[in-house]
């Protein structure tokens, strides 16, 4: 079975341009979330879709926002790029929301730099 | 506020010897924790878990024991390997959170396993 894809793999933008990240899950897969890795921070959680709605957000402004489509891929975006938005973008995935077996599976993630 | 805290950023330890790796949380309605390696470039990879209702999940080499009292816990590895060299993250969820599920991780601890 397929593991979780993110695309691109590695980004280069400028200041005050936006960006989307693409991320498939496993197949069968209906949940998706979203985290920000940063050497000073670690793993942040951005967000969480489920059957295409929104189901948990965590602490980052309203310029990071994302969706998810009908086959469970899910895309990212950041608009109005700031220089600290520089970062690793983890996509995971996992088989359903509200279950106690909360196992995640990561992609490898998107290397974002923002000049 | 940082409700799991890696407070090692980096352990080193001799081929063969155990590896303990520890991880404290403030959050008393987290039940259910887990451990997560990743390699450089690579997203992270789940290890073992353990729910709050046990103090103690062995699966192979890799052991996490749980103390409630102390919000404390920690993963053995016995015995270490150099492939065990990577980063550490401990993650922590509410599952009682139903939908409101998400992971909350700790800043990580690189671990070298020297030959």
């Amino acid at each position: 079975k397929a593991g979780v894809t993110q695309t691109p793999r590695y980004l280069i933008k400028t200041r005050g341009q936006q960006v989307t990240l693409s991320c498939s899950p496993i197949s069968g897969h209906r949940s998706v979330s979203w985290y920000q890795q940063t050497p000073g921070q670690g793993l942040q959680f951005l967000f969480e879709y489920f059957s295409e709605t929104q189901r948990n957000k965590g602490n980052f402004p309203g310029r990071f926002s994302g969706r998810q489509f009908s086959n469970s891929r899910s895309e990212m975006n950041v608009s109005t790029l700031e220089l600290g938005d520089s970062a690793l973008y983890l996509c995971a995935s996992r088989l359903t929301a509200g279950l106690a077996y909360n196992e995640q599976f990561f992609g490898p993630g998107t290397r974002l730099t923002v000049l | 506020d940082q409700q799991v805290k890696q407070n090692s950023p980096s352990l080193s330890v001799q081929e063969g010897r155990i590896s303990i790796l520890n991880c404290d949380y403030t959050n008393s309605m987290f039940d259910y924790f887990l451990w997560y390696k990743k390699y450089p470039a690579e997203g992270p990879t789940f290890l073992i878990s353990i729910s709050s209702i046990k103090d103690k999940n062995e699966d192979g080499r890799f052991t996490v024991f749980l103390n409630k009292s102390a919000k404390h816990l920690s993963l053995h590895i016995v015995p270490s390997q150099p492939g065990d060299s990577a980063v550490y993250f401990c993650a922590a969820s509410a599952a009682s959170g139903g939908s409101n599920y998400k992971l909350t991780f700790g800043k990580g601890t690189l671990l070298t396993v020297n030959p």
